[in-house]
């Protein structure tokens, strides 16, 4: 199972919009509805963001929104706030109990 | 609330065998599976497999089959990930992370470095 594909390095000033693309497969991303968001702060554990493509657990700011395309995902986040620099993972179910995340961003708030 | 608490830093040798356990409070450690994710220094977040709590089915990713085995005791909700034959690019933090449906892992323990050094 390959790792699915994300940017290296997304930036943005605050208050704008970043989207981050998470690329899969016919075996991942576009076989099921079932692709994850995590946010890792340095040295700390991932928070799950977005579940199910663009559900958001509570706690999670609205601000945070998820979408997918073919075998495209994505990461939308509006009104960029200092506190949203971290690394982002996607994560894709592939089907008889196993998944697959991608390699992660890194996202720098300029 | 939900709490996954990990046990302590490992150092092993290459070879050697590591276990990692999980311990779950806050809900029905009988409701949810589990799933296990490593993480190397300074590299990105790696399946290793899955284990469900209904019953003892597990999968491993491809990479970790036949040197990794995930257990759980319900008696004392604790959740395990022994890996065995350690080489030095096993050297990473693993984390458990509890799947409370299929596609999303809302809970994850605080990890566990486990180093693999002669």
């Amino acid at each position: 199972q390959s790792a699915l594909t994300q940017p290296r390095s997304v930036s943005g000033s605050p208050g704008q919009s970043v989207t981050i693309s998470c690329t899969g497969t016919g075996s991942d991303v576009s076989g099921y509805n079932y692709v994850s968001w995590y946010q890792q702060h340095p040295g700390k554990a991932p928070k799950l963001m977005i579940y199910d493509v663009s559900k958001r657990p509570s706690g999670v700011p609205d601000r945070f929104s998820g979408s997918k395309s073919g075998n495209t995902a994505s990461l939308t986040i509006s009104g960029l706030q200092a506190e949203d620099e971290a690394d982002y993972y996607c994560c894709s179910y592939a089907g008889s109990y196993t998944w697959v995340f991608g390699g992660g961003t890194k996202l720098t708030v300029l | 609330q939900v709490q996954l608490v990990q046990s302590g830093a490992e150092v092993k040798k290459p070879g050697a065998s590591v276990k990692v356990s999980c311990k779950a409070s806050g809900y029905s450690f009988t409701s949810y599976g589990f799933n296990w994710v490593r993480q190397a220094p300074g590299q990105g977040l790696e399946w290793m497999g899955w284990i469900s709590i209904y019953n003892h089915n597990t999968n491993y990713a491809q990479k970790f089959q036949g040197r990794v085995t995930m257990t759980k005791d319900t008696s004392t909700s604790t959740a395990y990930m022994e890996l065995r034959s350690l080489r030095s690019d096993d050297t990473a933090v693993y984390y458990c992370a509890r799947a409370r449906t299929i596609g999303e892992l809302d809970n994850w323990g605080q990890g566990t470095l486990v180093t693999v050094s002669s």
